[in-house]
């Protein structure tokens, strides 16, 4: 059963670096979504890709956030310059758009600590 | 907006003991709704779901109703177990299915 990968699963990083961030989704999953979760709290959307299109970005995407999924499979999150307020879990979801609303399936997480 | 209100924790019982976690939504058209369960240490799993109202989901022996009238999606077991202590979030995604809403999740400890 190949579910939803992430990779790394933790990363610590000085204030101001770049991070990067992978995805693998469900092999035959159209879509794939991007989340970000604080402690105590829910995830909060931040973008989602239809293939390799994103069509929809949350506000809470600033400018030093960006996503691709060039192929259409995997996707990579980067922030650039990051900055503590940035630490938190990055969840990543596919689904399989179809008849109906469709069910998004989560990966581990990438917990990021930006000290 | 859409949004996903649910009981703030932590809830602590017994094991066998009955279990409620409330969770009532707002949402334009007809959501559909989700309760996800999150181990210790782990990702978020769905538990159940329900598409329509009075659809009931049901997993593991929990069971939720779709209730249009009053917008809630209640969680309930009857006996818990200690394997059942994680995080527990209600979640709804729009008739659109492009994001879904989560609430802020209700901690759950199960003690012998």
């Amino acid at each position: 059963d190949t579910g939803v990968s992430q990779n790394p699963r933790h990363k610590i990083t000085k204030r101001g670096q770049n991070v990067t961030f992978r995805c693998d989704p469900i092999s035959e999953h159209n879509r794939l979504y991007w989340y970000r979760q604080t402690l105590g709290q829910g995830p909060e959307f931040l973008t989602y890709f239809q293939n390799e299109a994103q069509l929809e970005k949350s506000r809470l995407l600033s400018d030093r956030f960006s996503a691709e999924r060039p192929k259409g499979s995997f996707s990579t999150l980067e922030i650039q310059r990051t900055e503590q307020g940035d630490s938190a879990m990055y969840l990543c979801a596919s689904s399989l758009v179809g008849v109906g609303q469709e069910t998004q399936y989560f990966g581990p997480g990438t917990r990021l600590l930006v000290l | 907006g859409d949004s996903v209100t649910q009981m703030e924790g932590p809830v602590t019982l017994s094991e066998e003991a009955f279990l409620t976690i409330n969770c009532t939504y707002t949402a334009t058209g007809y959501p559909s709704l989700f309760w996800y369960v999150q181990y210790p240490g782990e990702g978020l799993q769905l538990l159940l779901k329900a598409t329509k109202a009075d659809d009931k989901g049901s997993n593991k022996g929990f069971e939720a109703t779709y209730r249009k009238e009053t917008t809630s999606f209640h969680l309930e077991k009857g006996s818990v177990q200690v394997s059942d202590s994680a995080v527990y979030f209600c979640a709804l995604t729009p008739n659109t299915g492009n994001q879904f809403y989560f609430g802020t999740g209700t901690s759950l400890t199960v003690i012998p």
